[in-house]
């Protein structure tokens, strides 16, 4: 299995623009994670979701924020407008089952807004 | 409420020296699953050991062992002969079940640097 795989790996994209950030998940995985990483806030969990069903998003900074997962391989996070302090890295991580391991990982989008 | 504490925001280590990096959490769930990941500086987070919180036995993974202490909520990390490799950031997570929710929570991380 190739992981997780995230995309883009950087993005660069001034104030207001849209941003997407892909991930896909494990196969057979049911859960997957949207995580953002700060120097200050430190690895922050945005949004997760079992079966495609979103669960928790009580993490989404406002309501800019925006994630889906249309089917079992895929999931979206989108940033409409973008500002300055949405700059970070954001990891998609997937697991299967509830108790009883870790996440694996994507390897994360960096993103930066000028 | 901080969940994770990881008191130890870096370490310097000789080489070869064991290594144990700190961990308490906060949960009063019955079950739950803890979990140390480390970022190297490239970025990515890689998972090293997970605990189970009915485990009776200290998780080990290699040169990695988890300290389990239950009853004072602690699961601290050790490193056995370290190496310049295991030069990172450490996370201690927890996944709990609560209200419904399931989702791991992270503590803020130690820095670790091994000297040569």
């Amino acid at each position: 299995d190739a992981g997780v795989i995230q995309s883009p790996r950087h993005e660069v994209t001034e104030m207001g623009q849209e941003v997407t950030l892909r991930c896909k998940p494990i196969s057979g995985h049911d859960y997957l994670f949207w995580y953002r990483q700060t120097m200050m806030r430190g690895l922050e969990l945005l949004i997760y979701f079992n079966n495609n069903v979103p669960i928790d998003d009580s993490g989404m900074p406002e309501d800019r924020f925006s994630a889906k997962m249309p089917n079992a391989s895929f999931s979206t996070l989108k940033i409409q407008p973008s500002e300055p302090r949405d700059s970070a890295v954001y990891f998609c991580a997937s697991s299967l089952g509830r108790h009883g391991g870790g996440y694996t990982f994507g390897s994360g989008t960096r993103l930066t807004v000028v | 409420a901080q969940k994770i504490t990881q008191t130890q925001p870096g370490m310097f280590v000789q080489e070869k020296e064991a290594v144990t990096l700190d961990c308490t959490y906060d949960t009063s769930d019955q079950s739950y699953g803890l979990f140390w990941y480390k970022q190297p500086s490239s970025g990515e987070m890689i998972f090293l050991i997970y605990q189970g919180s009915y485990d009776e036995q200290n998780a080990t993974e290699g040169r990695y062992s988890l300290n389990f202490q239950k009853a004072r909520k602690s699961a601290n990390l050790v490193i056995s002969a370290s190496q310049l490799g295991d030069s990172a950031m450490y996370f201690c997570a927890m996944r709990e079940i609560q209200q419904g929710d399931d989702k791991i929570i992270f503590g803020k991380g130690t820095r670790l640097h091994i000297l040569p």
